[in-house]
């Protein structure tokens, strides 16, 4: 069975700085995908970046970027020039096969401090 | 648009109650799911419809009914429902269930926070 797995419960950063948060999954599926969401305080669940395990490139959604390493199974994702709206919950999931549940983490509480 | 709406944004009802949530898109996705969210944990996955059909429940209680009027609704009927039902209720649609490597990209409505008292 697929898992995914947040390690960090929380995180804090100071405004304009840089943050990453750790993702790492475990599956035997060669090809899959993987996404970042955000859930703020107001509740509504965003989709932040997806990325495609057979794309070497990393995605990179403006400030959001992420570091796949597919051979370590880590996903990570660095959040640049941190704002007071990137406060959120953010939930690493993933997607294989042809399975058509997401698999979330537990997700990391994300600070931002002026 | 990427949007997903959800009514009501609220809901308080007694266990003996009878309520519906309504979720809608307007993206011509065909999938459409139910999940159920706890605070500070991620979404419970509930129900999915594809193509207006039910294609999976993930062995939910039958106080929890579904139901797909067309490609661009989906209801979550409740009645006797207990206090441990109370929850934030997520709305997400995709433009399909799974292709090839995994499900695609999943929208989220804004939920709907119920309180059974």
């Amino acid at each position: 069975a697929q898992t995914v797995t947040q390690s960090q419960p929380e995180m804090s950063v100071q405004e304009a700085e840089t943050v990453t948060l750790s993702c790492t999954y475990d599956t035997s599926e060669s090809d899959y995908y993987l996404f970042w969401y955000k859930q703020p305080p107001s509740r509504q669940m965003i989709l932040v970046i997806r990325q495609e395990a057979y794309k070497q490139q990393n995605a990179t959604e403006n400030r959001f970027s992420v570091n796949f390493q597919k051979a370590a199974k880590s996903f990570s994702l660095k959040i640049s020039d941190s704002q007071l709206g990137d406060a959120a919950m953010y939930f690493c999931a993933y997607s294989g096969g042809s399975n058509y549940k997401l698999t979330f983490g537990k997700g990391t509480l994300l600070t931002v401090n002026p | 648009d990427t949007e997903v709406t959800q009514t009501p944004k609220h809901l308080v009802m007694g266990m003996t109650n009878k309520k519906s949530l309504k979720c809608e898109q307007h993206m011509g996705h065909r999938a459409m799911y139910w999940y159920k969210q706890k605070a500070k944990k991620p979404p419970e996955l509930m129900f999915v419809y594809s193509y207006e059909k039910l294609s999976i429940n993930e062995s939910v209680p039958s106080r929890f009914s579904p139901e797909c009027p067309n490609s661009s609704l989906l209801n979550l009927h409740l009645h006797a429902l207990q206090p441990e039902d109370s929850a934030l209720y997520l709305c997400a649609s995709s433009p399909g269930v799974a292709g090839t490597y995994g499900t695609y990209e999943q929208y989220f409505g804004p939920g709907t926070r119920l309180t059974v008292t």
